[in-house]
């Protein structure tokens, strides 16, 4: 089955311990992304990747890094996570011939 | 990268009501138009999407959307809702990346 995985899918942490959350496609897109969903804000782009060891910022990549060693995996770190990234996080996978991103099912993270 | 807005934050409506929801980007030339649907607990999931030809798209559940090129609109409607279309909508537009609008969260009541 075509799918982008997330985990984890829940994470509660504190400020300042890094974390990762790992992202997976297994349609062999080249394009990856991640967002943030927060109320009334809709979703923001953190940083994309055209392709392998090729990644740029979005429109809120403060805080955030990602890497993409392989095609199917796009990991998203913060390395000294804050309170004000307590958001709903969503990767997605995207084909550019089609144009359509296909998403994965979200990471809620709270940082305490 | 495009503006878009959703007009609505929160529509209520009951099950048979018409359902339409506004949607502009903010300046022209090429684009790709998109609404997504997520539903409670869910992932987001493409309902229709608008890349050229016909300015009136359907989608799946019924949905369709209308493109207006001279009001820079993406309205998305269906005639009768049902209680499963309880949701969050997005509108996206794509020129050289993807822009979301801020969601509009639809209450059907039985």
């Amino acid at each position: 089955e075509a799918q982008v995985t997330q985990n984890p899918r829940y994470l509660i942490t504190v400020t300042g311990k890094k974390l990762t959350v790992t992202c997976s496609q297994n349609m062999n897109h080249e394009y990856m992304s991640w967002y943030r969903q927060d109320p009334g804000l809709g979703l923001r782009q953190i940083y994309y990747s055209m392709n392998v060891e090729v990644t740029d910022k979005g429109d809120v990549p403060e805080g955030y890094k990602v890497s993409r060693k392989e095609k199917r995996n796009f990991p998203l770190i913060l390395e000294s996570p804050s309170p004000n990234q307590t958001s709903l996080y969503f990767c997605a996978s995207q084909q550019p011939s089609t144009d359509t991103q296909y998403f994965g099912p979200g990471t809620r993270l709270t940082v305490l | 990268a495009q503006s878009v807005s959703q007009h609505n934050h929160h529509v209520i409506l009951s099950e048979a009501a018409s359902l339409e929801l506004g949607c502009n980007y903010s300046y022209g030339g090429t684009v790709n138009l998109f609404w997504y649907v997520q539903y409670p607990g869910q992932h987001l999931q493409l309902l229709l999407k608008y890349f050229s030809g016909d300015p009136l798209v359907k989608g799946i559940k019924g949905f369709e959307a209308e493109f207006i090129k001279s009001k820079f609109s993406f309205n998305l409607r269906k005639p009768s809702v049902q209680w499963s279309d309880t949701a969050e909508y997005f509108c996206a537009v794509n020129d050289y990346k993807l822009s979301f609008g801020a969601g509009t969260t639809v209450t059907v009541r039985a």
